[in-house]
């Protein structure tokens, strides 16, 4: 059964990069899946932020991908998300998950604070 | 692309069955039959309840069911339970290749 594993710091500062790793297991990030990320800031909705390939084509939200890289790194098989220029506004539970979204990450809240 | 509209709240009582709509565009929901929903119960993870419009994944409960015509998608449950007092967000997939939530619906369990 694939598991999957959101890591990073929980704290980052204004105008700083949020970096964050999905460790997949019991399972391969090069199987023919695509990788997503979606976060959701405290008490409000679900936004899509992005998605790779374990090939390593990515889909981007048109309104984060200014700011944001996700990337795979099979030997680890895990893929990473960053997102610079961060504001209070990224705040967020950040999870990860197949690109179907049948499951998720336990979730990792990030907070952008001084 | 938008975020799909939802309504911001339904309500029900036990046994009776509800509806939420989520309304994209003709770029979204309307083009491609890859609406998903999830259910997610406070502090919880979201749980998949419908893809593709009308499939439910293994272990989840005939009471869900999922539709679409034109723009707009829709989630049914019927024979209401106090358990499937959650927030309900529907997905679809884009003509950019990229997937939309709507905003959110929270169903109350009257």
């Amino acid at each position: 059964q694939v598991q999957l594993q959101e890591s990073g710091p929980g704290l980052v500062k204004p105008s700083g990069t949020l970096s964050l790793t999905c460790t997949v297991s019991g399972g391969s990030v090069s199987s023919d899946n695509w990788w997503t990320w979606v976060r959701q800031p405290p008490g409000k909705g679900l936004e899509w932020i992005g998605e790779i390939h374990h090939g390593g084509s990515t889909n981007y939200s048109p309104s984060l991908k200014s700011r944001v890289t996700i990337s795979v790194d099979k030997s680890k098989n895990q893929f990473s998300l960053n997102l610079n220029s961060v504001t209070a506004a990224d705040t967020a539970v950040y999870y990860c998950a197949p690109s179907g979204m049948d499951f998720w990450g336990q979730g990792t809240l990030v907070t952008v604070s001084s | 692309h938008s975020a799909l509209t939802q309504p911001a709240s339904v309500s029900g009582s036990p046994g009776q069955s509800i509806t939420i709509s989520c309304t994209g565009t003709s770029s979204d929901v309307g083009r491609y039959n890859y609406v998903s929903w999830f259910q997610q119960h406070p502090g919880k993870v979201p749980k998949l309840l419908i893809y593709d419009v009308t499939n439910r994944p293994s272990g989840v409960s005939n009471r869900f069911s999922g539709s679409k015509s034109g723009n707009t998608a829709s989630l049914t449950i019927s024979g209401l339970q106090a358990e499937d007092e959650a927030d309900y967000y529907c997905s679809s997939y884009t003509s950019i290749s990229t997937r939309v939530f709507g905003g959110g619906t929270k169903l109350t369990v009257l």
